[in-house]
């Protein structure tokens, strides 16, 4: 079964530093990935999509995809509190992980 | 970026009766559409994918004769879920591909409570 596994966290970073996620998938075959935002309550945003290995940058986000090592992660710069939500990480748009709250305290 | 919009945002049922939710891409033509259920504090899961002019497919485990998926144009899907049971209070997101490799676009969700 297709599985993307990502810590549940909190993660609690303080304003300004660098908030890392982390997300694994289990398909090799997997091609395409998307990082996700939600706040309580609302549907996902789409912050970032990567499908090749090495990093995409966009603004204060950086994609990073290691398809070897079947990792996928997510750098924030200068974290804001209004980055507090949880980060959904997905597999070719349909397999998403549980998603990691990110707490970022001033 | 696409736009899909979906209704109702709440609903409040009797147990027992249907519930019938719209997910329309208000911008672009989505041969694919996809309907989420997420329980508090858990991830997406995928339901089913409606293909338009199509019968959709079901996850395991999704009864299909309990939430029916119609989606009969290119802009709308339909989620119905009949004879609606407490356990079925859930937050039901849909969303929709505009072509192959790209993004999904979500719908702002429907927030399900039967009574």
């Amino acid at each position: 079964q297709k599985e993307v596994e990502q810590n549940s966290g909190p993660l609690s970073v303080p304003e300004g530093a660098i908030a890392s996620l982390n997300c694994t998938y289990s398909d090799r075959g997997s091609q395409s990935f998307f990082w996700y935002r939600q706040y309580s309550g609302k549907s996902p945003e789409l912050i970032m999509f990567i499908y090749s290995n090495g990093d995409k940058e966009d603004g204060r986000f950086t994609a990073q995809l290691n398809k070897a090592s079947q990792y996928v992660s997510l750098l924030i710069r200068d974290s804001q509190p209004s980055d507090s939500a949880t980060y959904l990480c997905a597999a070719d748009k349909l397999i998403f992980g549980t998603g990691t709250r990110l707490q970022v305290f001033p | 970026g696409a736009v899909v919009s979906q209704h109702p945002s709440r609903v409040i049922c009797k147990s027992g009766t249907s519930v019938k939710i719209e997910c329309r891409s208000l911008d672009f033509q989505a041969t694919t559409m996809f309907w989420y259920r997420q329980f508090p504090k858990q991830s997406l899961m995928l339901m089913a994918t409606s293909n338009e002019g199509s019968k959709a497919t079901y996850e395991q485990g999704v009864e299909k004769d309990k939430f029916l998926i119609n989606h009969a144009s290119l802009t709308l899907s339909t989620l119905t879920v009949t004879s609606a049971h407490p356990e079925d209070s859930s937050f039901y997101i849909c969303s929709a591909v505009p072509t192959m490799n790209t993004e999904a676009f979500f719908g702002q969700g429907t927030r399900l409570t039967v009574v």
